[in-house]
């Protein structure tokens, strides 16, 4: 099984900050790879899909990129409502495989 | 708009069993790999099961042999038969289109399973 390794598991920061979070697969995953975001209660929203195809209705200040074994996701000025878990998982190989997860919280 | 509801959900004793349904619409399903993912309470998503378009299935390691998931294009309807049901099993159980390849771009509410005696 290809193991997903996201960091941090948690992270503070402010309103307008950068925030960056990375995913690391066991093995290349070529680009099968996916962000989530999910908010208490909430299904997971997919926000990024082939490692850097930005979903329809995500706000531009989401972005990912890599390839092979190491991706990330970049929120470029955090908002209000950007506060939440963020999950990756690839999607190369059964069994599909998500990572386990980032909580972006409020400084 | 596409629309995924999912239902059969329940308590079960350990040993039991459930089937779960999705109703499907907004989308040709049987243009679409599905899957059913679920997520236990305060823990992230974990999939389950796929089944592509035409019929192939995939499954998650410890479901393999108690689960079985199915599909009915002229309903547009998604199945989860589960056999063998485990206290570990217990979870929101969401149907998802997407699968092998591709990504989970829409996500049912889900229906929970509580397996406990």
């Amino acid at each position: 099984d290809i193991q997903m390794t996201q960091s941090p598991s948690s992270l503070t920061a402010s309103v307008g900050d950068r925030v960056t979070i990375t995913c690391r697969a066991s093995q290349s995953i070529s680009s099968y790879l996916n962000w989530y975001q999910q908010k208490p209660g909430k299904v997971p929203k997919l926000l990024i899909y082939a490692a850097s195809s930005l979903q329809s209705g995500v706000p531009s200040g989401f972005s990912g990129s890599g390839s092979g074994t190491d991706f990330s996701l970049t929120i470029s000025s955090l908002q209000p409502e950007d506060f939440a878990t963020y999950y990756c998982q690839q999607s190369y190989s059964p069994p599909l495989t998500f990572g386990g997860g980032t909580k972006v919280e409020i400084k | 708009e596409v629309q995924l509801l999912e239902s059969g959900g329940g308590l079960v004793q350990p040993g039991g069993s459930l089937r779960l349904s999705c109703a499907a619409s907004g989308f040709t399903f049987s243009n679409y790999a599905m899957s059913w993912v679920r997520q236990a309470p305060g823990k992230g998503p974990e999939w389950v099961s796929a089944i592509s378009g035409s019929g192939s299935t995939y499954y998650t390691g410890s479901v393999k042999g108690r689960f079985t998931i199915s599909r009915d294009n002229s309903r547009n309807t998604l199945y989860l038969q589960m056999n063998s049901l485990r206290a570990e099993d217990t979870a929101i159980y969401h149907c998802a289109r997407g699968g092998i390849a591709t990504h989970f771009d829409d996500w049912g509410q889900g229906t929970l399973v509580t397996v406990s005696s």
